[in-house]
């Protein structure tokens, strides 16, 4: 059974850039498509990027220029790195598996990693 | 941009209730890649349908999506204690943002 685990520095500094790594273990990364989510404290769920098991990457257009998701086979991990950081950027960040099978729904989640940026 | 409005905000109900929430989508989308999600307070969010109508795994059959083009809908036809929570749903189009509805909570009366 897939298991996420997301794992990042918990405190950021403004202007800096936030990296946090997703490590998967009980299945193949390379087999499966990897997406973040993010919540702001208090608010709803917010779409943050996919890569694809091919490493193509979309992103949500609001992140777009700041955000870079990759795979770390070799790891087994997904990594997102996000420049720039603003305190818009504190949520706690959730990585998940996208399942083509399930119509391209996240079906497996981590418990999701918090990020704070401060001024 | 795809935009999709859920409602009501909240709702506040009883155990044994039947519940139906709405998703409707600014523009008319595919059953296929509608998606609805459970998320309860510290924990993970969880898959409960697929494809507008298909329960995910272990989801009880109390559960149930339908809708089509701009409208569909999530129905719990007998509210027990554990679904008291926030859903959303969400859209995986031919483009990004794939968005999240802004959610429904549901609240114990």
């Amino acid at each position: 059974q897939v298991q996420l685990q997301e794992s990042g520095p918990g405190l950021v500094k403004s202007s800096e850039t936030l990296s946090l790594t997703c490590t998967v273990s009980g299945g193949p990364l390379t087999f499966h498509s990897w997406s973040w989510v993010r919540q702001p404290a208090g608010k709803g769920l917010e779409w943050v990027g996919h890569i694809y098991s091919t490493g193509v990457t979309k992103y949500s257009p609001s992140l777009k220029g700041r955000l870079t998701l990759s795979l770390d086979p070799s790891k087994s991990q997904v990594s997102l790195n996000l420049t720039s950081v603003t305190a818009a950027d504190t949520a706690l960040y959730y990585c998940a598996r996208l399942n083509y099978y399930f119509g391209y729904s996240l079906d497996v989640w981590g418990q999701g990693t918090t990020v704070a940026v401060s001024s | 941009e795809l935009v999709l409005t859920q409602s009501p905000g909240t709702l506040s109900l009883s155990p044994g209730e039947r519940v139906t929430l709405s998703c409707r989508a600014s523009q008319g989308i595919s059953g296929t890649y509608l998606t609805w999600y459970q998320h309860k307070p510290g924990q993970t969010p969880r898959l409960l349908i697929y494809g507008a109508s298909s329960r995910a795994t272990g989801i009880p059959d109390r559960f149930s999506g339908s809708g089509s083009g701009t409208d569909f809908t999530l129905t719990i036809s007998r509210l027990d204690p554990e679904d008291f929570a926030v859903y959303y749903c969400q859209y995986y189009g031919a483009s990004p943002p794939y968005t999240f509805g802004q959610g429904t909570k549901l609240e114990i009366k």
